[in-house]
């Protein structure tokens, strides 16, 4: 079946321009993550979804990020006002019940974002 | 703060070598554990977790409370193990990562 699909695949944006990244996560999970891969940071986590409110938001970095998720599917992660330093690969998950649950995360391919 | 490390960004080994992957970790109590591997040009996937006590690939990942480590070990790496690797902890419902280590194994 089809996996965890994420656009666009790249985007490039100016400096102070906002962005919206999508994810379409596998159909009936009801557990969604962000995640964003920095070069030599690893994965870092930024928020989770179950259904559609967000247990943990903490991992956001500054008050210009923001997501939500709507009708316990399609999320979205928007970035105002872009900043150099929010250029990186943005990695979606979804799980069918949540790690508390046992099941596994699946991936999809990123939206490698450049802020020049 | 709660953490998982992972000290080698790259590990290189020739084919037939065994290899170990290093994770440790910094929660209190018995944490979920996990490796994920990043194959070329493919998605992040889950190896395996220690929970199920599996093997995968040749893979084995033994939890050590004592020393709270976590290393990924495979008796005889083969080429196509080369891939980044990244070990990862339950933190109250979602996965945190270590920075990950890139492994290459020469033929």
């Amino acid at each position: 079946g089809a996996g965890v699909s994420q656009s666009p695949s790249n985007k490039v944006t100016e400096k102070g321009k906002d962005v919206e990244l999508r994810c379409d996560p596998i159909s009936g999970h009801t557990a969604l993550y962000w995640y964003r891969q920095s070069l030599g940071q690893g994965l870092e986590f930024l928020i989770y979804f179950q259904g559609n409110s967000a247990p943990d938001k903490s991992g956001l970095p500054s008050d210009r990020f923001s997501a939500e998720r709507t009708g316990g599917s399609v999320s979205t992660l928007t970035i105002q006002r872009t900043q150099q330093e929010d250029s990186a690969v943005y990695l979606c998950a979804s799980s069918l019940g949540g790690i508390l649950q046992g099941s596994p995360l699946h991936f999809g391919n990123g939206t490698r974002l450049t802020v020049t | 703060a709660q953490r998982v490390t992972q000290p080698e960004k790259l590990l290189s080994v020739f084919k037939g070598a065994p290899v170990e992957l290093k994770c440790n970790y910094s929660y209190s109590g018995s944490p979920e554990l996990f490796w994920y591997v990043q194959y070329s040009r493919q998605r992040l996937q889950l190896l395996l977790r220690h929970i199920s006590r599996e093997s995968i690939k040749g893979f084995t990942a033994d939890l050590n409370k004592g020393e709270t480590s976590f290393h990924l070990k495979k008796p005889f790496a083969q080429e196509e193990d080369s891939a980044m690797y990244y070990c990862a902890a339950d933190q109250g419902g979602k996965l945190i990562f270590g920075q990950g280590t890139e492994l290459s194994v020469k033929p």
